[in-house]
């Protein structure tokens, strides 16, 4: 399968400070990119999709001031989440899929983040 | 109405049993299915996806789906340890990418 790295694996911050994390698609081009988040022993929550070149759509409840999206390029897509605050702390996960229907997402690694 | 009801577990299965996994979906318009295997502390890794009605075997895991009664399942045949893990069922509406995922069933294969 295709393989979609995600920077960095772990991070702590201190509150207030903002994270950016990386999600690259190595071997192929990725129209679109969808940015997920996971408490502990939930399924994954969908925050929020980027399509290359266009503003990212946002989930209902995610701020969007406050988890920034940029998809600049067909092989990466960043989230920053500024100010951040403990309740943030969570396992971000990017997934990233190729042009047309039936395409199987490739997820990347994940980023625990956790804010102190 | 949740979009993906998976059965909740955990379920817990003898090595070399078989784990059964079902997941029912609530938009008849759902065009792919997922299920996904996720290891605690790590992302979920893709281990099939079925388009049509039937059966699709890939090794010891075997997809059933069965879009009239809107229902996915997954067979996992001779159970090994290392498939302990929580699956994770998903889907994509029609014409759009997103996938929509159920809460997941934790599965433990007790050697």
């Amino acid at each position: 399968g295709a393989v979609v790295s995600q920077h960095p694996s772990r991070v702590i911050c201190k509150s207030g400070t903002s994270v950016k994390i990386e999600c690259r698609s190595l071997d192929f081009q990725a129209t679109t990119m969808f940015w997920y988040r996971q408490f502990p022993k939930k399924s994954l929550m969908l925050m929020a999709t980027s399509n290359e070149g266009s503003k990212a759509t946002y989930e209902q409840g995610v701020e969007k001031d406050k988890f920034l999206i940029n998809h600049a390029s067909l092989t990466l897509s960043t989230l920053t989440v500024t100010s951040a605050h403990p309740e943030d702390s969570s396992f971000y996960i990017c997934s990233a899929s190729g042009p047309g229907a039936h395409t199987e997402a490739f997820f990347g690694q994940g980023t625990r983040l956790t804010v102190v | 109405q949740k979009e993906v009801e998976q059965n909740s577990g955990p379920l817990s299965v003898p090595e070399g049993a078989i784990a059964s996994l079902n997941c029912t979906y609530s938009d008849r318009g759902s065009q792919s299915f997922f299920w996904y295997r996720q290891y605690s502390g790590k992302s979920p890794e893709l281990i099939m996806f079925i388009y049509s009605n039937g059966d699709k075997e890939d090794g010891r895991f075997t997809a059933q789906l069965n879009k009239a009664s809107q229902y996915v399942s997954l067979l996992i045949r001779d159970s090994q340890p290392s498939d302990s893990a929580t699956y994770l069922c998903a889907f994509t509406p029609e014409g759009d990418y997103k996938l929509s995922f159920g809460a997941g069933t934790t599965v433990t294969v007790r050697a």
